[in-house]
């Protein structure tokens, strides 16, 4: 079966940073790209990124570029979004999301068919 | 950065009412337009891709069209369990970027 699957809740102080992990299952992960987006509380959905599975290209939204990367471990099927010098508006719930469409190399950012459950990062002080 | 602007914000309507979504990109973009749907408490659903696209799965009274900048996506008969945010995205080009959303509430 095809999915993602999210590392737990977190949460942090301003200033701090945090990691969270997506791992996939049943499907050739360096495939596909993966997508991050994010909704705080009473917000819209907000693409922060894109990375490549293959390469470990990365795109990313200029919202967030100095403060957020992403990364890809092969090894273990795994991408991460690590986002730094968080503040109280940072608070939201974190997605990744699987590329619709897989080009077998270095693809372009696509539309999301496959979600994470969501990893809920909370910033207070 | 590509903006897109989704109407109405919200709407209300009824158990087997017509419901038309409208999204505007800030320029072309050549049908590469992806519909979700948010309930609370669980992922996006993807429900159309390439403008027009039914995702497999999605009931066929979900129906999107559009081309260049303009874009709709069609409930041809609202059910119950459609009541939801609904939101458009562009993936032309990165960044990719979502409409505003568009809340369907029970009349």
């Amino acid at each position: 079966q095809v999915q993602l699957v999210q590392s737990g809740a977190e949460v942090k102080k301003p200033g701090a940073s945090v990691k969270v992990s997506c791992e996939a299952f049943g499907y050739i992960f360096i495939s596909y790209g993966i997508s991050w987006v994010r909704q705080a509380p009473g917000q819209g959905l907000e693409w922060m990124g894109w990375i490549s599975a293959y390469s470990g290209y990365t795109n990313y939204a200029h919202k967030f570029e100095d403060r957020v990367t992403l990364t890809i471990d092969t090894s273990t099927n795994t991408a991460y979004l690590e986002l730094g010098r968080l503040r109280s508006d940072d608070t939201a719930i974190y997605y990744c999301a699987r590329d619709l469409t897989g080009c077998g190399g270095d693809c372009y950012p696509d539309a999301s068919s496959i979600w994470g459950q969501g990893t809920v990062v909370t910033v207070s002080s | 950065d590509i903006q897109m602007t989704q109407s109405p914000s919200s709407l209300s309507a009824s158990v087997g009412d017509r419901v038309v979504i409208t999204c505007r990109a800030s320029q072309g973009i050549t049908s590469s337009l992806a519909w979700y749907q948010l309930k609370p408490g669980k992922a996006p659903k993807l429900l159309l891709s390439g403008a027009s696209r039914l995702e497999s799965g999605v009931p066929s009274r979900f129906s999107g069209s559009g081309s260049w900048t303009d874009y709709t996506l069609t409930i041809s008969s609202l059910q119950p369990e459609d009541f939801a945010i609904y939101y458009c995205q562009q993936y032309y080009t990165a960044p990719l970027t979502f409409g505003g959303g568009t809340k369907v509430e029970i009349k």
